[in-house]
């Protein structure tokens, strides 16, 4: 497609339950982040892929947080045991931009996650 | 420790006139700053960035200033329009790493 998508576009899930977020890049883009965004709050950095090489998963808020990129395209944000603070936008982009170089991101439109 | 801090969560001013959103950052290492708009329900969209070694780059009615002394940056749209309004995010990277937010900061633009 022409742009970043991610699905769900939104998700009400229960507490403790596990959640999967995907998002799917802009074809040929060889770096994808995954950003989250809580109520009244910025963009927190969560993981990154660049290529092959192993992924950054230095904003991983705990362990309970996972992510892949499989064949460097699709990537999967793996939330287990979600818990109340857990929601938010989770938004994903990707960027043809090589390692050492900036290329602005291109955003998708977020899932909007909701723990009850 | 927020490394970019925009500290006016939200800013109003009357369609015609200029808007200044302000942008600072603790990191002297940061080589690349960037803007990004984002509408309700829409991921953000990049709308313009500069390097450390400028101190602005001009695109149309925006223009970014840098102040590497002060470690501030600012987003000056002339003339604002209604459009304009939405939440925007100033963003600073270390050699084409991760880009580091700010908080964001609410534009309104009065008809």
């Amino acid at each position: 497609g022409a742009g970043v998508s991610q699905s769900p576009s939104n998700k009400v899930t229960e507490k403790g339950k596990d959640v999967e977020l995907r998002c799917d890049p802009i074809s040929g883009h060889t770096a994808l982040y995954w950003y989250r965004q809580s109520l009244g709050q910025g963009l927190e950095f969560l993981i990154y892929f660049q290529g092959n090489s192993a992924p950054d998963k230095s904003g991983l808020p705990s362990d309970r947080f996972s992510a892949e990129r499989t064949g460097g395209s699709v990537s999967t944000l793996t939330i287990q045991r979600t818990q109340q603070e857990d929601s938010a936008v989770y938004l994903c982009a990707s960027t043809y931009a090589p390692p050492g170089t900036v290329g602005g991101y291109t955003f998708g439109s977020g899932t909007r996650l909701t723990v009850v | 420790d927020q490394q970019v801090k925009q500290n006016s969560p939200s800013l109003s001013v009357q369609e015609g006139r200029i808007s200044i959103l302000n942008c600072d950052y603790t990191n002297s290492m940061f080589d690349y700053f960037l803007w990004y708009k984002k509408y309700p329900a829409e991921g953000p969209t990049f709308l313009i960035s500069i390097s450390s070694i400028k101190d602005k780059n001009e695109d149309g009615r925006f223009t970014v200033f840098l102040n590497k002394s002060a470690k501030h940056l600012s987003l000056h749209i002339v003339p604002s329009q209604p459009g304009d309004s939405a939440v925007y995010f100033c963003a600073a990277s270390l050699r084409g790493n991760m880009l580091t937010f700010g908080g964001g900061t609410r534009l309104m633009v009065k008809p």
